[in-house]
């Protein structure tokens, strides 16, 4: 199994301003992902991060507002740019499930105002 | 591309009553079946997988489901509801996808139980 660490948990940002969340796998893992949840709604793919490449976006997301980090194999980091109060939801990152599961972080909840 | 369909937005059932949660899929292989729980302010937590073998499969809480390859389909099934089980149930399949591993969600079931 995987533990996996979110940070923050939750925040309250300025419109405009720009947010990381990282998130810290206790095991190495190939891929991992990152989701949104908008309110009242599913969780939705944003990217795949790989290690020593450049993130996979999902349609409708793109880089200059979503950049993504992968620095080693353990640990990632999503930026939310230039928020504005749609980008409130909640960001999660899971690990590739390989042949059991797949993991996610607790989730940075983010509300913009 | 795969998807899943979850048409129950919202299930009231009472307190001991038993539950079925739909989920059809589509995906052009075997797929990868999941269903999640996710608790108000909670983050996702594993309720059963499916991979291959036996196609019915038993989870956590008492919950089980059975994979039925002629219908697509995927549904979750509890014989009698605690309180506790009020929360938003999510269904997802998996699939290899040159060498991308992501699970696509459905829309989700609200359930609520009523004393």
């Amino acid at each position: 199994s995987a533990v996996i660490s979110q940070k923050p948990s939750r925040d309250i940002c300025q419109r405009g301003t720009s947010l990381t969340i990282q998130c810290q796998v206790d095991s190495q893992v190939t891929m991992m992902f990152w989701y949104r949840q908008q309110p009242g709604q599913s969780l939705t793919l944003i990217a795949t991060a790989n290690q020593g490449s450049e993130a996979t976006y999902e349609s409708g997301f793109v880089i200059d507002k979503f950049p993504i980090s992968r620095p080693n194999l353990t640990f990632s980091t999503l930026t939310v740019s230039n928020m504005s109060p749609e980008d409130s939801s909640i960001y999660l990152c899971s690990v590739d499930f390989g042949s059991t599961e797949a993991f996610f972080g607790q989730g940075t909840r983010l509300t913009v105002v | 591309a795969q998807s899943v369909t979850q048409p129950d937005i919202h299930i009231t059932v009472s307190e001991g009553a038993s539950l079925e949660l739909r989920c059809n899929y589509s995906y052009g292989a075997t797929p990868y079946l999941f269903w999640y729980v996710q608790s108000p302010g909670q983050g996702l937590q594993l309720l059963l997988k499916y991979f291959s073998g036996d196609t019915l499969v038993q989870g956590i809480k008492g919950f089980e489901a059975e994979f039925k390859r002629s219908q697509s389909s995927f549904n979750l099934r509890k014989p009698s509801v605690h309180w506790s089980d009020a929360a938003e149930y999510f269904c997802a399949v998996g699939a290899k996808v040159t060498g991308r591993r992501a699970l696509t969600f459905g829309s989700g079931t609200r359930l609520q139980v009523q004393p």
